[in-house]
């Protein structure tokens, strides 16, 4: 079975904190991405990667930043974190092909005061 | 551009009753289609996917056939459960870009006893 795993299931941070969400696959997945889940607004894409050390912007990269060193591990920055950044964060991996599956982790939700 | 667009929930069902949630689309190229649920606290995961015009998706019930003349991808089940209570997205992944999957917002379904 796939597994995506997430750092955290629930994380609580001050404004202005640096904050690190970590994603990992053990499907040599080539394509990681990250989302965020809001009520109402279903999922926005922050960034996506198709490589180690390649990424691109998605909906709303703005405030975040993501670092990919190795393939099975995408990770998720908040530089100097906001309450308007509180949200559920999803994050999903997939072979390249347009018929593949996205295998989503079990989401972490941040809490930002 | 691509879009999803889904009806909107909450959708409340007794045990037992017929469902349907419609979903449109529009795409660039020919586009994979697809059908994910998220049980509370959890993240994605796929229910039924189609790849091509006139293929049904099916799994645990649920039924969607990609009807490319009506750009349409509509989820049915015969009978529903108190375990189906959940939200429901429709996606589709298209050529016309990298792949990327565009999801439309969630359905949430509250089957009751």
């Amino acid at each position: 079975d796939v597994k995506v795993t997430q750092s955290s299931r629930y994380l609580v941070k001050r404004t202005g904190e640096k904050v690190f969400l970590e994603c990992v696959q053990d499907m040599d997945h080539e394509n990681m991405f990250w989302y965020r889940q809001d009520p109402g607004l279903g999922l926005r894409l922050i960034y996506f990667s198709y490589d180690v050390k390649m990424k691109e912007k998605g909906d709303i990269p703005e405030g975040y930043s993501v670092s990919r060193e190795k393939k099975e591990r995408f990770s998720l920055i908040l530089e100097s974190a906001s309450t308007n950044q509180t949200s559920m964060y999803l994050c999903a991996s997939s072979p390249p092909a347009r018929e593949d599956t996205q295998y989503f982790g079990p989401g972490t939700r941040l809490t930002v005061l | 551009g691509n879009s999803v667009t889904q009806m909107e929930g909450p959708v409340t069902l007794s045990e037992e009753a017929f469902l349907t949630i419609n979903c449109t689309y529009t795409a660039t190229g020919y586009p994979s289609l697809f059908w994910y649920v998220q049980y509370p606290g959890e993240g994605l995961q796929l229910l039924l996917k189609a790849t091509k015009a006139d293929d049904k998706g099916s799994n645990k019930g649920f039924e969607a056939t990609y009807r490319k003349e009506t750009t349409s991808f509509h989820l049915e089940k015969g009978s529903v459960q108190v375990s189906d209570s959940a939200v429901y997205f429709c996606a589709l992944s298209s050529s016309g870009g990298s792949y990327i999957p565009t999801f439309g917002r969630g359905t949430s379904l509250i089957v009751h006893p």
